[in-house]
């Protein structure tokens, strides 16, 4: 089993539609939850972070974390062509070796297409 | 402005050849890290450093090599030993304190094996 695995892609949704990108991670000592977001060519870019279970909203983005599921979300509300996109989910272990940071685990990603 | 800064952004390497890519942060992060990405795939680690003068082996450290002499610079070689070099290199710094150290990127290289 891959330490964290996204769903499967390519996602296609219609211009102003919700996107649901899903996580899960096997780690159940994994503390910290990234959303990164990767255009064709760029680099990673960190749209969002969550920490504790429940729901952390961010404009269009909303971030849900179910520690006991060993799941975590993205949900993108009026999804727009600029959206499309590769979605990294990554999953830090809290701390490592005694270090106060850890290492981060991605995930392979997962492919958005917003068409018009 | 702060941010982090790699180069080149293409490097071509022959067979044989050991190559240096640069990363430099003015965030005044101490952890800088490097990840390797393939095509479709996601960041694999390869060297994390938390501080000046000492570094760790990530995931995938066969066949490349670091130095943090400064807290601003992590340069990664690649060298001869690396089997298959051919990928997209990302540097990221983060802070140490807490537990919440988000990370965040450079441009890239793109490294070519002719």
């Amino acid at each position: 089993q891959k330490e964290v695995e996204q769903n499967s892609g390519p996602l296609s949704v219609p211009e102003g539609a919700i996107a649901s990108l899903n996580c899960t991670y096997s780690d159940r000592g994994s503390q910290s939850f990234f959303w990164y977001r990767q255009y064709s060519g760029k680099s990673p870019e960190l749209i969002m972070s969550i920490y504790s279970n429940g729901d952390k909203e961010d404009g269009r983005f909303t971030a849900q974390l179910n520690k006991a599921s060993q799941y975590v979300s993205l949900l993108i509300r009026d999804s727009q062509p600029s959206d499309s996109a590769t979605y990294l989910c990554a999953v830090k272990v809290g701390r490592d070796g005694g270090t106060s940071y850890g290492k981060l685990t991605f995930g392979q990603g997962t492919i958005l297409t917003v068409h018009p | 402005d702060g941010g982090i800064t790699q180069s080149p952004k293409y490097l071509f390497r022959k067979e044989g050849q050991n190559v240096t890519l640069s990363c430099e942060q003015n965030l005044n992060h101490d952890a800088m890290y490097w990840y390797r990405q393939d095509p479709g795939q996601g960041l694999r680690l390869i060297y994390y450093s938390q501080i000046v003068n000492d570094f760790q082996k990530g995931d995938i450290a066969e066949g490349y090599s670091v130095s943090r002499e400064k807290k601003e610079s992590f340069p990664l070689t690649v060298t001869s030993a690396q089997k298959n070099p051919t990928a997209f290199y990302l540097c990221a710094s983060s802070i140490t304190s807490g537990d919440y150290n988000e990370q965040f990127f450079g441009p890239g290289t793109r490294l070519t094996v002719l």
